[in-house]
């Protein structure tokens, strides 16, 4: 069945680090792909997206390309602050009868100063 | 933007009762709202599609008469956890997909559930 796998966290980082957090997914069809964000206490929020192969979706400093055929959505951001710090989740939409969101596990990313 | 609220944000109820979950879009119509289910460190596992005035639709082992859904109108779902059990203690989040977009769902912060 369709879905999503992303690596396991917590991912630790220092201020001003690199960010990589891996995300592939399993779709029969041709999704759309998204990362949510989910700050503490509050609900997910889209952070980027992107509908079709070699698109690349970027917000806030985050970025994340659609990689067909390595049905990969990396998300990727070059230098993270302390106020990155939060559970981020990879996702992908199928459309044509199912329309509904599938989620990875999440990510928990705590950067510290 | 778009705001998605919930009520209550935690709740403890004691086994055997019911207990009721709101979730309002509070600035936008939402003729269809999803409700989520997610066990720590897990993934949110939909549970049902609530479609304004209508049945909602439920996904594969999620039991219909447990979980009630009711969307009565286009800012309002809610969730009723019928005879509560320990085993439904669990994060519920819900989510409001705006009037005419395939995929934009905005999320509420999500309502702790937890049965004694």
């Amino acid at each position: 069945g369709d879905s999503v796998t992303q690596m396991e966290g917590p991912v630790t980082l220092s201020e001003e680090a690199f960010l990589t957090i891996n995300c592939t997914y399993t779709a029969t069809g041709y999704p759309s792909l998204f990362w949510y964000v989910q700050y503490p206490g509050e609900g997910l929020q889209l952070l980027l997206k992107a509908t079709k192969a070699d698109d690349k979706g970027s917000n806030k400093g985050f970025e994340a390309t659609y990689r067909k055929e390595t049905t990969s959505f990396h998300l990727e951001k070059g230098s993270v602050q302390v106020s990155d710090s939060a559970v981020y989740f990879c996702a992908l939409y199928l459309s044509g009868g199912y329309n509904k969101l599938i989620f990875g596990a999440g990510t928990r990313l705590a950067v510290h100063p | 933007g778009a705001v998605v609220s919930q009520h209550p944000s935690r709740v403890i109820c004691k086994s055997g009762t019911s207990v009721k979950i709101e979730c309002r879009s509070l600035d936008f119509q939402a003729t269809t709202m999803f409700w989520y289910r997610q066990f720590p460190k897990q993934s949110l596992m939909l549970m049902a599609t609530s479609n304004e005035g209508s049945k909602a639709t439920y996904e594969q082992g999620v039991e219909k008469d447990k979980f009630l859904i009711n969307h009565a109108s286009l800012t309002l779902s809610t969730l009723t956890v019928t005879s509560a059990h320990p085993e439904d203690s669990s994060f519920y989040i819900c989510s409001a997909r705006i009037s005419g977009s395939a995929y934009e769902q905005y999320f509420g912060p999500g309502t702790r559930l937890t049965v004694t």
